[in-house]
């Protein structure tokens, strides 16, 4: 069945470096994406989405990268701060015909050194 | 604005015993609602989804079951809770393509 995973669990940067963060998905059909940020003990929060007809989007200190020919995203975090430490996840919304379900990938963790 | 409220926000409880979670939505009307567990900060895993009063579709076969009997109240159940039950419980609304999420259940059964 589809899915939406990701490479690594864990990912450790120092503080200052770009962070990349990466996921796979399965669904050929899928044309929209969402990356989460989820802090310890909170709700997932939106930071980003992108759509098919897109290949990159930017947002502050975010870009997301869409390759759609190998179903591939990622998150880049630009000077990555000890505030972006937190498990990302990607999501793929586009389950329309079964109830819009919501389905993510397994998350990576990122720890930022001081 | 939307909001999604949940609660309790942390609830302890001993195996065997009940228990109801509930999740209500403020600023939409007819929402796609939806029940998430998640263990050790990881892995999102879709319980229940509603699309609509007294419609409930469940993901996986477990020990917990779901209600709505409000169109924006959301309830999350069991009759016996399981160790394998803790975990944080998230509700999310889903309007088209806006995901909202609420602030989350942190439930330990011991």
């Amino acid at each position: 069945g589809e899915s939406v995973g990701l490479h690594l669990p864990t990912l450790s940067v120092q503080e200052g470096d770009n962070s990349i963060i990466n996921c796979a998905y399965s669904n050929s059909a899928s044309d929209y994406f969402i990356w989460y940020k989820q802090e310890s003990g909170k709700g997932p929060q939106f930071i980003i989405d992108i759509r098919s007809n897109m290949d990159k989007r930017q947002g502050q200190r975010v870009t997301v990268l869409l390759n759609k020919t190998v179903k591939h995203l990622s998150l880049q975090i630009a000077a990555t701060q000890p505030g972006d430490s937190a498990v990302y996840f990607c999501a793929d919304p586009t389950r329309k015909n079964q109830g819009g379900k919501l389905i993510f990938g397994q998350g990576t963790e990122l720890s930022v050194k001081p | 604005s939307q909001t999604i409220h949940q609660w309790p926000a942390t609830l302890v409880q001993p195996v065997g015993s009940p228990l109801s979670l509930e999740c209500t939505v403020e600023g939409t009307s007819n929402p796609n609602l939806y029940w998430y567990r998640q263990a050790a900060g990881r892995g999102l895993q879709l319980l229940f989804y509603s699309v609509g009063i007294g419609q409930i579709s469940s993901e996986v076969p477990q020990n917990l079951s779901a209600s709505r009997p409000q169109d924006r109240q959301f309830i999350l159940s069991s009759k016996k809770l399981l160790l394998s039950d803790s975990g944080f419980y998230l509700c999310a609304w889903i309007d088209y393509n806006e995901q909202f999420f609420g602030p989350g259940t942190r439930l330990t059964v011991l």
